[in-house]
């Protein structure tokens, strides 16, 4: 089974900061991975698909980049929405996988 | 406006049973692969299962393999998930999530909790 790593595991952060997440998987997925974001007590929104294509409505903000083994989400100016929990996830087969976490926390 | 609502949680002993269910609407149900997905309260989100649209393929993830069966009912718009020998660690909230490559429509999920 593929596994995915994300780093950090949490991240403090102001309004109006740029931040980065980092996800890699233990092999390689071509351009297959998502990115998903979790507010408390909410269902998981997805934010981008095939590693860098932004989900309709997601603000232009949300960039994905990377392919093969290294993907890195990132958040530019920070809104107070934003801050929540995010996840990768693979699609490249048939038992797709999620990253174990990011929480976005305000510093 | 499509939409994904699961039903079926509750408390179950450990060694139960409980069937899950999840109803589709708003799109071609029949046209899209579905899946399972749970997350431990405060915890991060753990893929279970996946089926084709045809129910032909279906693969689990494998601390639930063997216990768990997915299936679909194409016609009613339904997904079910019967979960069997239950498990404290079963203990979770059930998504079921719409297969676009990404998971595009989510539901608001279903609580289990398995106790004694």
């Amino acid at each position: 089974d593929i596994q995915m790593t994300q780093s950090p595991s949490t991240l403090s952060a102001s309004v109006g900061d740029t931040v980065t997440i980092t996800c890699r998987a233990s092999q390689n997925i071509d351009m297959w991975l998502a990115w998903y974001q979790q507010h408390p007590g909410r269902a998981p929104k997805v934010l981008i698909h095939e590693a860098s294509n932004l989900a309709n409505g997601v603000p232009s903000r949300f960039s994905g980049s990377g392919s093969g083994t290294e993907f890195t989400l990132t958040i530019s100016n920070l809104q107070p929405d934003d801050f929540a929990t995010f996840y990768c996830q693979h699609y490249y087969d048939f038992s797709p996988s999620f990253g174990q976490g990011t929480k976005l926390e305000v510093k | 406006e499509a939409e994904l609502v699961e039903s079926g949680g509750g408390f179950v002993q450990p060694g139960g049973s409980l069937r899950l269910s999840c109803a589709a609407s708003g799109f071609s149900f029949s046209s899209y692969w579905m899946n399972w997905v749970r997350q431990v309260p405060g915890k991060g989100l753990v893929w279970i299962s996946r089926i084709n649209v045809a129910g032909t393929t279906i693969t689990y993830e494998e601390s639930v393999r063997g216990r768990f069966t997915i299936s679909r009912d194409n016609t009613k718009n339904m997904l079910y998930l019967e979960m069997n020998s239950l498990r404290g660690e079963d203990t979770a909230v059930y998504f079921c999530a719409k297969d676009s490559g990404p998971f595009d429509i989510w539901g608001r999920g279903t609580l289990v909790s398995v106790s004694s």
